[in-house]
């Protein structure tokens, strides 16, 4: 299974955009991204995922590069509930099964 | 509304007794999971089944036993418990998009 790399914590102004970057320069061709984020000791909560197309819904929008070696969550306008951990995680082919999770990126959003 | 539980919510045991934390889903989801969470160690996946009567092992399964009778539970068992067990635990289920998770039971063994 990949892994992923993410920088440890971000901060960002509340109201403007989050960009939260994930290098997974070993992902398999049949492997998709998913990122999933975690509000303070709850049950982690699922925002998208992607294979090789960007993709937007309610949530966030995520970019993936051409190569497939690394992606970006965006959240369009932060607010304070936004404040979580953020992970990115490479798993199995259009089934999202067995994850292997990494520390994430704790978002602080300041007012 | 579907969801998913867990049960209990806080639990304290002693060292070398049998606990078993219960999940339970109303998703219908084939694939469900059991994940552990520690300060510096993110989630580590302790077992998975993708259905009724199949279990698999995790990264950090020793200590631990699950059983899959039916589609809506998935109990986690410790055999004898021990102090490196004390974490909370997360279920999750999934049915072939993105997976769901229970809030959690904290669990401390003294």
């Amino acid at each position: 299974d990949a892994k992923t790399t993410q920088p440890p914590s971000m901060d960002c102004a509340e109201g403007r955009a989050a960009n939260l970057p994930c290098n997974h320069s070993t992902i398999s061709g049949n492997e998709y991204v998913y990122w999933y984020r975690q509000i303070h000791s709850q049950g982690p909560q699922y925002i998208i995922h992607g294979l090789k197309n960007n993709e937007t819904n309610e949530m966030a929008s995520l970019i993936i590069t051409e190569d497939r070696k690394s992606s970006t969550l965006i959240l369009p306008h932060a607010t304070l509930r936004d404040t979580a951990v953020y992970y990115c995680i490479v798993g199995g082919a259009g089934n999202n099964r067995k994850l292997i999770w990494g520390l994430g990126t704790s978002l602080a959003v300041n007012p | 509304d579907a969801e998913i539980t867990q049960s209990p919510r806080h639990k304290i045991t002693e060292t070398g007794r049998q606990v078993t934390l219960a999940c339970h889903q109303t998703w219908n989801h084939n694939n469900m999971f059991w994940y552990r969470q520690d300060l510096g160690h993110g989630l580590r996946l302790i077992h998975y089944s993708y259905g009724v009567q199949d279990t698999n092992k995790g990264e950090v399964s020793d200590g631990y036993s699950v059983s899959r009778s039916n589609t809506e539970d998935l109990p986690l068992t410790l055999e004898s418990a021990a102090s490196s067990q004390t974490s909370v635990y997360f279920c999750a289920s999934s049915g072939g998009g993105e997976q769901f998770f229970g809030p959690g039971t904290r669990l401390t063994v003294l």
